[in-house]
């Protein structure tokens, strides 16, 4: 799996948007962009993924790059519910055996 | 659907004792998978099933032992344990068939080994 480049921590107001970056230059053709967030002593949550396309769910949007070597997952109003570690995966679909690899992760802070 | 559920919550063992953590999945994945975390690092992956009655080592599988009769069911067996496996477990599901779908994980168990 491709390495992922994310900054250590990020602040945000709450009821802005908070913007994640996320570099994966090393990327492969067949490698999605997947992001997880971890809320303190919580299991890690899915939040979105994406190929090529921008996508957008309930939770988040996620825009990548053209070129694909970096990604943006973008809170789209910022709660203090989302004070978590977001970690931001490269991967091929589904492997059985292949574990996740989460790296460190920005940690993101809202505040009132 | 209660999605990924793992019991116990907290458990504190004496060296040398042995016990199993429960995980269970009502979302019929095929895929199931142990990893630990340990403070400061990430997810490391112990043991997987890729379904009922398979079952295979991953990262940090030593001092661990699964089983897989169903497919709602894989429990996390400690043969013997030490204090370095004093860990938070998480257990975590996916239907694993080779989609870009997603794992969905378990609230975690906090395990300390005195």
């Amino acid at each position: 799996d491709a390495k992922t480049t994310q900054p250590p921590s990020m602040d945000c107001a709450e009821g802005r948007a908070a913007n994640l970056p996320c570099n994966h230059s090393t990327i492969s053709g067949n490698e999605y962009v997947y992001w997880y967030r971890q809320i303190h002593s919580q299991g890690p949550q899915y939040i979105i993924h994406g190929l090529k396309n921008n996508e957008t769910n309930e939770m988040a949007s996620l825009i990548i790059t053209e070129d694909r070597k970096s990604s943006t997952l973008i809170l789209p109003h910022a709660t203090l519910r989302d004070t978590a570690v977001y970690y931001c995966i490269v991967r091929v679909g589904e492997q059985a055996g292949t574990a996740l690899i989460f790296g460190k992760g920005t940690t993101l802070s809202v505040s009132s | 659907n209660a999605g990924v559920t793992q019991t116990p919550k907290f458990q504190v063992l004496k060296t040398g004792q042995s016990m199993t953590l429960q995980c269970a999945q009502d979302m019929n994945h095929e895929y199931m998978s142990w990893y630990r975390q340990d403070p400061g690092m990430g997810l490391r992956l112990i043991h997987y099933s890729v379904g009922a009655g398979i079952t295979d080592q991953g990262e940090v599988p030593n001092g661990y032992n699964v089983s897989r009769s169903t497919t709602e069911d894989f429990p996390l067996r400690l043969l013997s344990a030490a204090p370095s496996q004093t860990s938070v477990y998480f257990c975590a599901s996916s239907f694993g068939d080779g989609r870009a779908d997603t794992q969905y994980f378990g609230p975690g168990t906090r395990l300390t080994v005195l």
